[in-house]
């Protein structure tokens, strides 16, 4: 299974919504990656857990919550968020983000609607 | 970790065409890679080449590298409608331990 899921597809939520994105792999992928991507622009990095640990946080806004629950979830929740927070949110995962020829396999990403 | 930038950043061609694209970066890498993203989807890993290596093949991918001149190309051989996508390229360093993606090339094949 070289596959990474993400649900909801689609989310549409108020600036006073609390929601949350799931991510999941069974490669065994010991790094997992948030990316937030906006219309014609490339993705951009907002979180790394490796081995379950947040690695990196890329001065994300703390209305931006991520958790690993086990080596094979990652959430991104979400609270209070702003207008401009709307976007296509995409999850990867890597074999381990310490190595230089790690590719990373992406999944198709929840387009987020806050209004 | 090091951008890519792509060029050029917008290609339109007819299909059955070749499609060429180039990334340069900026100091000396280990790896270069190359993904794809369809409008709206996830990126998807294209090829990988490593610094030693001048050219590599996947099916209709070719992608060449010159380290003297930091950069590297990206030829889609025989067009083809479903190859209208993004395409970005990955330097990979041996500090940075993420990617980050240029602002890509947007590749419309017409039929």
């Amino acid at each position: 299974d070289t596959e990474v899921t993400q649900t909801p597809k689609h989310l549409v939520m108020g600036m006073t919504n609390k929601k949350s994105l799931k991510c999941e792999q069974h490669m065994g992928h010991r790094a997992m990656y948030w990316y937030k991507q906006k219309a014609k622009k490339p993705p951009e990095l907002m979180f790394v857990y490796s081995y379950e640990k947040l690695s990196i946080n890329e001065s994300v806004p703390s209305r931006f919550s991520p958790e690993c629950p086990n080596s094979s979830l990652l959430n991104l929740h979400l609270h209070a968020l702003q207008p401009e927070d709307s976007a296509l949110y995409l999850c990867a995962s890597s074999q381990s983000q310490l190595a230089i020829t790690d590719t990373q396999y992406f999944g198709p990403g929840t387009r987020l609607t806050v209004l | 970790s090091q951008q890519g930038e792509e060029d050029p950043q917008a290609l339109s061609i007819q299909e059955g065409e070749n499609a060429t694209m180039n990334c340069s970066y900026k100091t000396s890498i280990n790896n270069l890679q190359w993904y794809r993203q369809n409008s709206g989807r996830g990126l998807v890993h294209l090829i990988l080449i490593r610094s030693n290596e001048r050219e590599k093949h996947s099916g209709r991918l070719r992608v060449t590298l010159d380290t003297s001149k930091k950069s590297s190309s990206l030829l889609i051989t025989a067009s083809r409608a479903a190859d209208t996508a993004s395409y970005f390229c990955a330097p990979r360093d041996n500090y940075g331990q993420n990617f980050v993606f240029g602002p890509g090339t947007r590749l419309s094949v017409l039929p």
